[in-house]
This record gives structure tokens, sequence and C-alpha cells, in this order.
């Protein structure tokens, strides 16, 4: 099991540009979620889909930030226009119905200059 | 709403010295409750789990014991190792509704361990 996969590793852009974020949950998993990590603020939930529906967005900072799951194995976080406020962090986790543990990727170090 | 709180730290200690890192929530109902752990540069793992009250995770030397009581998951480790250094995060997730998918996070812990 290869876990959560996500890309890039790290993402340097300047403001203004658009971003997409990629994840790959782990095969079977039905629920994922969008957390972004912040120094000042932690770990944010921003978004989380159970079997690629969105259930809960209101952790999406403004609409600047969307995400979609247009299959089981893939899901993007796309920021338009990108600020340097945005740099963060950028988890993704997936989880399987049967248990309460989630398999988090090893993130998307984004830096906006 | 659900939330966690945590020792912020950062908690220095020598290696072999005992270690508390305490964390208290508040909830509805009734959570599972969680500690992860996150290695410099890397993502989060989940370090031990409780479902129930009383129920005590644990794994790698370290326990937690829920307690509903105290509203409580207090973090131990009877002897850090250097290799344990890392920021450790309290969490939940809810027991009731439409909360039952939301992972609750502490700011986190960091734990450092010097030789």
């Amino acid at each position: 099991d290869a876990g959560v996969i996500q890309s890039p590793r790290h993402e340097v852009t300047e403001m203004g540009q658009e971003v997409t974020l990629r994840c790959k949950p782990i095969s079977g998993h039905n629920s994922l979620f969008w957390y972004r990590q912040t120094m000042m603020r932690g770990l944010e939930l921003l978004i989380y889909f159970n079997n690629n529906v969105p259930i809960d967005d209101s952790g999406m900072p403004e609409d600047r930030f969307s995400a979609k799951m247009p299959n089981a194995s893939f899901s993007t976080l796309k920021i338009q226009p990108s600020e340097p406020r945005d740099s963060a962090v950028y988890f993704c986790a997936s989880r399987d119905g049967t248990d309460y543990g989630y398999t988090f990727g090893s993130g998307t170090r984004l830096t906006v200059v | 709403g659900n939330s966690v709180t945590q020792m912020e730290g950062p908690v220095t200690l020598s290696e072999e010295a005992f270690l508390t890192i305490n964390c208290t929530y508040t909830a509805t109902g009734y959570p599972s409750l969680f500690w992860y752990v996150q290695y410099p540069g890397e993502g989060l793992q989940l370090l031990l789990k409780a479902t129930k009250a009383d129920d005590k995770g644990s794994n790698k030397g370290f326990e937690a014991t829920y307690r509903k009581e105290t509203t409580s998951f207090h973090l131990e480790k009877g002897s850090v190792q250097v290799s344990d250094s890392a920021v450790y995060f309290c969490a939940l997730t809810g027991n009731s509704g439409g909360s039952n998918y939301k992972l609750t996070f502490g700011k986190g812990t960091l734990l450092t361990v010097n030789p």
C-alpha cells in the first residue's frame, strides 16, 4: 500500500498565479480531507468529501479556494489567484468507513512570493 | 463545538526522562481520542487511539488513557529517546451526527529530546 500520495511536495509560485494541489487517497477509503497547517493557526480542516461528494466546506477560507473529487482515486485543491498568506503546508488525508483513524499524506509545502 | 486543548510547549527533555503531554477536550457525546506524531518534514502519523472511556491506547512505549470524568487524554512515556523528537498532536472525532467525520486537533506540542 503506497499510502496517501500528494503532489507536488513543494511548490513556489508568484502572487496571482493559479496553484493546483493533487491527492490520491488509499484505495477503498471513502472519505477524503484537505487540511492546512500554519504556525499561527495550526491544523485547519478546509473541506472533506464522503463518497466523492463534498460534505463540509465551511473551512475553505474564501472563494479563491476550490476543491474537487471527480472520482474515488483523485482530488484537487485549487487556489486562484494565490496570495502570500496562502503559504502553508497542505495535507490530504483519507479514511475508511470502519476505522476512526485517518491516514495522512506527506503534504505539499506551498510558498507564494 | 468540539475542541482540544494541549500544552503548547516546547518541551525539552534529556534522554531517558519521563514525558507527559497534557490534553483535555470538549465534546458532546462520546468522542474517539487520538495522538498523532509529526516528524520533521513529514505528514502526521497515528501514534495511538482510544474509542471509549477508560480505554488505554499504547504504541512504541507511549500510553494515554481516556478519562471521561476529567475529559482528558494525557500522553506519557516512561523513558524518551532522541528519536522521539517530533511534534505531538492530540485530536478527537465526534461521535454524534454530522460531526462524526471531523478530526479536531490541538495546537501541537514540540518535543525535543537531547542526548
